[in-house]
């Protein structure tokens, strides 16, 4: 099947800083790949769709320049956070859309993002 | 607005039968698809519905009613490995997925 991957698994970062998460689908291209955060006992919150070569699309009441997307290739899409606040920590999960008619999506493992 | 509901949280014992509800309203609809996610885990699928009727694949089936905007997961000879939370979600008009809270499932011994 088609497999999604996320680097990094976990990461931990003081406030202000900013961090960079890595999707890549392995064996497939993705011409659209999905951004969510998820909080404990909740269930995922669709943060932006990323279509390659273009402007990452967001839902409402998620700010684009404190997490920007970049859908540089089919491959990979990358969502990085910037000044993160103790609020951003989050379970951050990816995932890709196979090119043709399957409206399937495959998920990336998840990054568990703690500021603090 | 768009709306789906299943039950917060079910459990059920060892080798028994269990049944997750999924009613949902949305504006248009393009398929139903169920996904199983253990704790601190992405999502995996289960399955997919886009034609009334009933899905069978090994232990898990998947149901679907568009007329009654309903649908049902069903787990059987349940093993404590299916402890997990399941979550529906209609792939709307716009082909984008709106998802359920999800149910979390507890297997008793």
């Amino acid at each position: 099947g088609a497999v999604v991957s996320q680097h990094p698994s976990r990461v931990i970062c003081k406030s202000g800083t900013s961090v960079k998460i890595e999707c890549r689908s392995l064996d497939f291209q993705a011409t659209t790949m999905f951004w969510y955060r998820q909080f404990p006992k909740q269930s995922l919150m669709l943060m932006a769709t990323s279509n390659e070569g273009s402007k990452a699309t967001y839902e409402q009441g998620v700010e684009k320049d404190k997490f920007l997307i970049n859908h540089a290739s089919l491959t990979l899409s990358t969502l990085t956070v910037t000044s993160a606040h103790p609020e951003d920590s989050s379970f951050y999960i990816c995932s890709a859309r196979l090119a043709g008619d399957s409206y399937e999506q495959y998920f990336g493992p998840g990054t568990r993002l703690t500021v603090t | 607005g768009q709306n789906i509901d299943q039950p917060t949280e079910m459990t059920a014992t060892e080798g028994a039968i269990v049944q997750i509800n999924c009613t949902y309203q949305t504006s248009g609809f393009n398929g139903l698809f169920w996904y199983q996610q253990h704790a601190g885990e992405a999502p995996t699928f289960l399955s997919y519905n886009v034609l009334d009727g009933l899905e069978e694949k090994g232990r898990f089936s998947s149901f679907l009613s568009r007329s009654k905007g309903y649908s049902y997961l069903l787990l059987k000879e349940l093993q404590m490995k299916d402890s997990a939370s399941y979550l529906c979600a209609v792939l709307d008009s716009n082909y984008q997925l709106i998802w359920g809270a999800g149910t979390k499932l507890i297997i008793k011994p």
